[in-house]
C-alpha cells in the first residue's frame, strides 16, 4: 500500500519568511495530493491540492509542487503570518473509488512574530 | 470550500453510556464518508468507511460492535460509541468525499472531543 513520509516534523519560521514542507510517497500510481491545515482543537481544513497532471499549483500565498519522477511533493507558504501557525498534513491517494487517503505524520509550523 | 458539520463538538459522558456523533455534508451529497480518530499530537487514524445505503467497512483492529456507523442518507452519517469507557476518550473527526467526475475531493468536519469519565 501507499506510504507517505513528511518532513520536517516541526518548523519555526520568522514572520514574513517562507516555509516549505516536503512529502514523499511510495506508490507511483497515486495521482491526487491534498494538503490539510489543522488548528488546535479543530478538524483538518483542505488548503490546496494537486493532481498528477500538473506540476505546480498556486493559491495566493500557498503553492504546491509535484515531482512525479522523484515521487515527492511540497507545500510552500510565502510571507508567513502568525495565523499560519498550525499542523499541516500532506496526503496521497490513487484516484478515489475505493481507495483511502494516506496521510503524512504532520508538520507543526510555528510562525515567530 | 465545501462544508462538513459535526455535532456535538464536545461531549462528556459517564462510563457505560453510549454517545452518538452526527456528521453532515451541508452543500454536497457524499456517497462516501469516513470516520477518523486522532490522539494528541498524532496523525489521523481511519476507523471506518461508510457508503450510503450499505454497511460500513471497518479498518483492522476497530470493533464494529463498539463503533456503530450508519450512513442514513447522502448527507448524513452517524457514529455511535457504545458502552463508552475512558479509553474511548479521543478526538473523533468525520470526513465526506465529494465526487466530481473522477476528481473527487475530501473534506473534514470540525471534530468531536469525547471525554468518558
Amino acid at each position: 500500500g501507499e506510504n507517505v513520509e513528511q518532513h520536517p516534523s516541526t518548523l519555526s519560521v520568522q514572520e514574513g519568511d517562507s516555509a516549505v514542507i516536503k512529502c514523499t510517497y511510495s506508490d507511483s500510481a497515486s495521482n491526487y495530493f491534498p494538503w490539510y491545515k489543522q488548528e488546535l482543537g479543530k478538524g483538518p481544513q483542505l488548503i490546496i491540492d494537486i493532481r498528477s497532471n500538473v506540476g505546480e499549483k498556486k493559491d495566493q500565498r500557498i503553492a504546491v509542487t509535484l515531482n512525479k519522477t522523484a515521487k515527492h511533493f511540497s507545500l510552500h507558504i510565502t510571507e508567513t503570518q502568525p495565523e499560519d501557525s498550525a499542523v499541516y498534513f500532506c496526503a496521497a491517494i490513487l484516484n478515489f473509488g475505493n481507495e483511502k487517503l494516506t496521510f503524512g505524520t504532520g508538520t507543526r509550523l510555528t510562525i515567530i512574530p | 470550500g465545501a462544508v462538513v458539520s459535526q455535532h456535538p463538538s464536545r461531549v462528556i459522558c459517564k462510563s457505560g453510556t453510549s454517545v452518538k456523533i452526527e456528521c453532515r455534508s451541508l452543500d454536497f451529497q457524499a456517497t462516501t464518508m469516513f470516520w477518523y480518530r486522532q490522539f494528541p499530537k498524532q496523525s489521523l487514524m481511519l476507523m471506518a468507511t461508510s457508503n450510503e445505503g450499505s454497511k460500513a467497512t471497518y479498518e483492522q483492529g476497530v470493533e464494529k460492535d463498539k463503533f456503530l456507523i450508519n450512513h442514513a442518507s447522502l448527507t448524513l452519517s452517524t457514529l455511535t460509541v457504545t458502552s463508552a469507557h475512558p479509553e474511548d476518550s479521543s478526538f473523533y473527526i468525520c470526513s465526506a468525499r465529494r465526487a466530481s467526475g473522477g476528481q473527487d475531493t475530501q473534506y473534514f468536519g470540525p471534530g468531536t472531543r469525547l471525554t468518558v469519565l
